[in-house]
């Protein structure tokens, strides 16, 4: 089976440049996730949603970051317009939910990566 | 915030010796996960424990928890060179997101 895919496998785009990522996630997962990851910050979780709708965007640095997630099998993430700080690499992950009892228990799957650089 | 921190940052070992990393957490948890990222890749999950657990055995990985002390250690006997990557542990707390440490680097000298 297919991982989770994501494209572009490297950006590189001017300051002020609008940038799109995507990413597919793993048939039949219901959860999607967005991360960042830089030297300096670790990873950080961006936004999630879950069955296509965004639960948690408390991670989206500010409004020059959006996600969608039309359907199941497809979500991206855009900055506009970019700038030199949002280098960095961003992952997409996506989860499995396992029950335990009551309470689900998710391993999340993830990408390779988008590697950003903006100039 | 990062919920887990690991410890140490950086781990430098022989190959065939044992690896020990550990994560301390903050609030309470439904339960833990390790995670591995090679140079370059994005994180695989490696185990999964769970708060009611205390240890958990794959191959060559021992994973602990103490949920009294908050925190986790993740042992890896017999290392070899591939196993240089970096060890994150993750907490999931109920609201299905998971908050990830800073990592432990881990080099395996040949």
């Amino acid at each position: 089976d297919a991982g989770v895919i994501q494209s572009p496998r490297h950006e590189v785009t001017e300051m002020g440049q609008e940038v799109t990522l995507r990413c597919k996630p793993i048939s039949g997962h219901n959860s999607l996730f967005w991360y960042r990851q830089t030297m300096m910050r670790g990873l950080e979780l961006l936004i999630y949603f879950n069955n296509n709708v965004p639960i948690d965007d408390s991670g989206m640095p500010e409004d020059r970051f959006s996600a969608k997630m039309p359907n199941a099998s497809f979500s991206t993430l855009k900055i506009q317009p970019s700038e030199p700080r949002d280098s960095a690499v961003y992952f997409c992950a996506s989860s499995l939910a396992l029950r335990w009892g009551d309470r689900p228990l998710y391993e999340q799957y993830f990408g390779p990566g988008t590697r950003l650089t903006v100039t | 915030s990062q919920q887990g921190e690991e410890d140490p940052q950086a781990l430098s070992i022989q190959e065939g010796e044992n690896a020990t990393m550990n994560c301390s957490y903050k609030t309470s948890i439904n339960n833990l996960q390790w995670y591995r990222q090679n140079s370059g890749r994005g994180l695989v999950h490696l185990i999964l424990i769970r708060s009611n657990e205390r240890e958990k055995h794959s191959g060559r990985l021992r994973v602990t928890l103490d949920t009294s002390k908050k925190s986790s250690s993740l042992l890896i006997t017999a290392s070899r060179a591939a196993d240089t990557a970096s060890y994150f542990c993750a907490t999931d707390s109920g609201a299905q997101k998971l908050v990830f440490g800073q990592g432990t680097r881990l080099t395996i000298n040949p």
